[in-house]
């Protein structure tokens, strides 16, 4: 009931399109709802978050979909670039209980000049 | 805002020995630091919270014997790993967690420990 499920596990697409990257979740308990990227070698950096109040956030051209009855959320990357070229993680956790995170599997993403 | 280090980036040591890593907030007082280990091509692995002043909470089947963790002060968090052995050879990662409204938390660089 803790698991987050990341889907795709790899994601190939053309520069200029959109990436798509899903979640899923069991636990209706989670209120925060992070995206990391992480580049081979370094730590992950937090890209966008969402919390169950609000079914979309958009920060530039990265945009979280949160669908609350179908616990689902989803990365939307627009105008792609090479420099997206990366693993993206989704996270879950529970804000009231210390913020411990739950991970996805990771999609990794490979964007094509 | 929101820096965390670690130090060192890499290290390789000989089987048996004892190796520290370093994880500090740089711009921010962090009273809870994670500890994670991560696998080529997998996910990050949640290996213990350390909160400020008190004793990290583990993982289960995570050995907290062999991997001690401090977490003296509210910018500094360590990680030793002791008596290495080859099969401890990964990728630490630690985050820091800010305070406010959604306890957001921020990833370190990692560091690269390799067993030999």
């Amino acid at each position: 009931q803790q698991q987050v499920k990341q889907s795709p596990q790899s994601l190939i697409v053309q520069k200029g399109g959109i990436s798509i990257i899903n979640c899923a979740y069991e636990n209706t308990a989670f209120d925060y709802f992070p995206w990391y990227q992480q580049f081979p070698g370094k730590g992950p950096a937090l890209l966008i978050a969402i919390r169950p109040d609000v079914s979309e956030k958009k920060e530039g051209r990265f945009t979280i979909s949160f669908n609350k009855s179908a616990k689902q959320f989803s990365l939307h990357i627009m105008d792609s670039q090479p420099g997206d070229s990366a693993t993206y993680f989704c996270a879950a956790a529970f804000y009231n209980q210390g913020g411990k995170l739950i991970f996805g599997q990771g999609t990794e993403l490979s964007v094509k000049p | 805002g929101a820096v965390v280090s670690q130090h060192p980036s890499r290290v390789i040591c000989k089987s048996g020995t004892s190796v520290k890593i370093e994880c500090r907030s740089l711009d921010f007082q962090a009273t809870t630091m994670f500890w994670y280990r991560q696998f080529p091509k997998q996910s990050l692995m949640l290996m213990a919270t350390s909160n400020e002043g008190s004793k990290a909470t583990y993982e289960q089947g995570v050995e907290k014997d062999k991997f001690l963790i401090n977490h003296a002060s509210l910018t500094l968090s360590t990680l030793t790993v002791t008596s290495a052995h080859p099969e401890d050879s990964s990728f630490y990662i630690c985050s820091a967690q800010t305070s406010g409204p959604y306890n957001e938390q921020f990833f370190g660089p990692g560091t690269r420990l390799t067993v030999l």
